[in-house]
């Protein structure tokens, strides 16, 4: 079975531009849960999309933002980018509605200058 | 308090020898517990989950939980190199409603095996 994947791996950004990044689930999988990683803050819950529905939502700026497709990829948009927002941006999938593993795609590496 | 703490590292263990990973939360209502596996420049990587009191073995891994105490653990017995790498404790703390997509993460504990 194909794992979690996503586009772009690499990205280069400039302050106040906006950015969509794409994760496509394991197949089957409905959930889709977004996460920033930085070196300060480390491994922070932006939000959790399941049936193409947001069910949960972390404490991040409404300039984050997300949506799920009905074939389960998800997208999330960054808007007004900030220095900041330089982070590893990692989605991973879970395959059932409970409490149940989550599995990581490779990530994408945003750098905002 | 931060809801989820890892002992604070890093880690030095000689090969062979058992590395040991611990991990508090503060959510009593937590349910499940998750160690992941990060090597530099790469992303999370799930080695064990664990939903219940006890110990659960995979391989050279033993994560075990006590939920009475809030702490999750996580043993590697005969450490080799090639398990030098951050691990991540994360645990999913109900919030009310559905959370089951949220995992909480520890800062993470840097291991190194050496030969």
């Amino acid at each position: 079975k194909a794992g979690v994947t996503q586009t772009p791996r690499y990205l280069i950004k400039t302050r106040g531009q906006q950015v969509t990044l794409s994760c496509s689930p394991i197949s089957g999988h409905r959930s889709v849960s977004w996460y920033q990683q930085t070196p300060g803050q480390g491994l922070q819950f932006l939000f959790e999309y399941f049936s193409e529905t947001q069910r949960n939502k972390g404490n991040f700026p409404g300039r984050f933002s997300g949506r799920q497709f009905s074939n389960s990829r998800s997208e999330m948009n960054v808007s007004t980018l900030e220095l900041g927002d330089s982070a590893l941006y990692l989605c991973a999938s879970k395959g059932a509605s409970g409490p149940y593993e989550q599995y990581f795609g490779p990530g994408t590496r945003l750098t905002v200058t | 308090q931060k809801e989820v703490e890892q002992n604070s590292g890093p880690l030095s263990v000689p090969e062979g020898a058992i590395a040991s990973l611990n991990c508090t939360y503060s959510d009593r209502v937590s349910q499940s517990f998750f160690w992941y596996r990060q090597y530099s420049g790469k992303s999370p990587e799930l080695i064990m989950s664990i939903y219940s009191n006890g110990d659960k073995e995979d391989g050279r891994f033993t994560a075990q939980l006590n939920k009475a105490s809030q702490y999750v653990s996580l043993l590697i017995r005969d450490s080799q190199p090639s398990d030098s790498a951050t691990y991540l404790c994360a645990v999913n703390i109900r919030a009310g409603g559905t959370s089951y997509g949220k995992l909480t993460f520890g800062q993470g504990t840097i291991l190194t095996v050496h030969p």
